[in-house]
């Protein structure tokens, strides 16, 4: 069975600081890799996509992708309360995307 | 919600009555799934579509259905009830021509409560 395992936090940091959200799964043909943000009450919101290893930026998100490791991280560099919610990785493999429980972020002013 | 529509937005049943529940996209995205969410088991695959009248389980399909008779309308029904299909649903399309990218939208969720 495929998993996906994330922190489930919760994780506080301090307004300002960077957050660093953490991801392992456990299929090694999984193709590509995704970070999803959810408010209390609302649907995911895809953030961050990543597909080769490395780093990806964009804005203040960068995600990192260690295939090797079957390490997926997201960090968010000057957090923001705007950013407290729960974000969600899911990793894809023959079309089905298995997702992690979420780590629950809390940006403190 | 990248054009996607789910309803009812809230339901409230009895255990052992049907329920169907509706996504419905303007995207013209070929493919569609239906997640549930609970606490500590996240989102969930229960059933998804790869074209009219194509579909596939997921992990989670016993006790539901899926048709699609339309590329833009995705139903998923629970033949009775159960209290343990008490969730909130989401629908997702991806129009990834590859299978290697598979991007995916959500729609906005049901919440269900069967009694």
């Amino acid at each position: 069975q495929k998993e996906v395992e994330q922190n489930s936090g919760p994780l506080s940091v301090p307004e300002g600081a960077i957050a660093s959200l953490n991801c392992t799964y456990s299929d090694r043909g999984s193709q590509s890799f995704f970070w999803y943000r959810q408010y209390s009450g609302k649907s995911p919101e895809l953030i961050m996509s990543i597909y080769s290893n490395g780093d990806k930026e964009d804005g203040r998100f960068t995600a990192q992708l260690n295939k090797a490791s079957q390490y997926v991280s997201l960090l968010i560099r000057d957090s923001q309360p705007s950013d407290s919610a729960t974000y969600l990785c899911a990793v894809s493999s023959a079309r089905q995307l298995t997702f992690g429980s979420g780590t629950q972020l809390t940006v403190l002013p | 919600d990248a054009g996607i529509t789910q309803s009812p937005r809230h339901k409230v049943t009895e255990t052992g009555t049907p329920v169907t529940l509706r996504c419905h996209q303007t995207e013209n995205h070929r493919y569609m799934y239906w997640y549930r969410q609970d606490p500590g088991h996240g989102l969930r695959l229960i059933h998804y579509s790869y074209g009219v009248k194509d579909t596939d389980k997921g992990e989670v399909s016993d006790g539901y259905s899926v048709s699609r008779s339309k590329t833009e309308d995705f139903l998923l029904t629970l033949e009775s009830a159960t209290s343990s299909q008490t969730s909130v649903y989401f629908c997702a399309i991806s129009s990834s021509p590859r299978s290697s990218y598979n991007e995916q939208f959500f729609g906005p969720g049901t919440r269900l409560t069967v009694l």
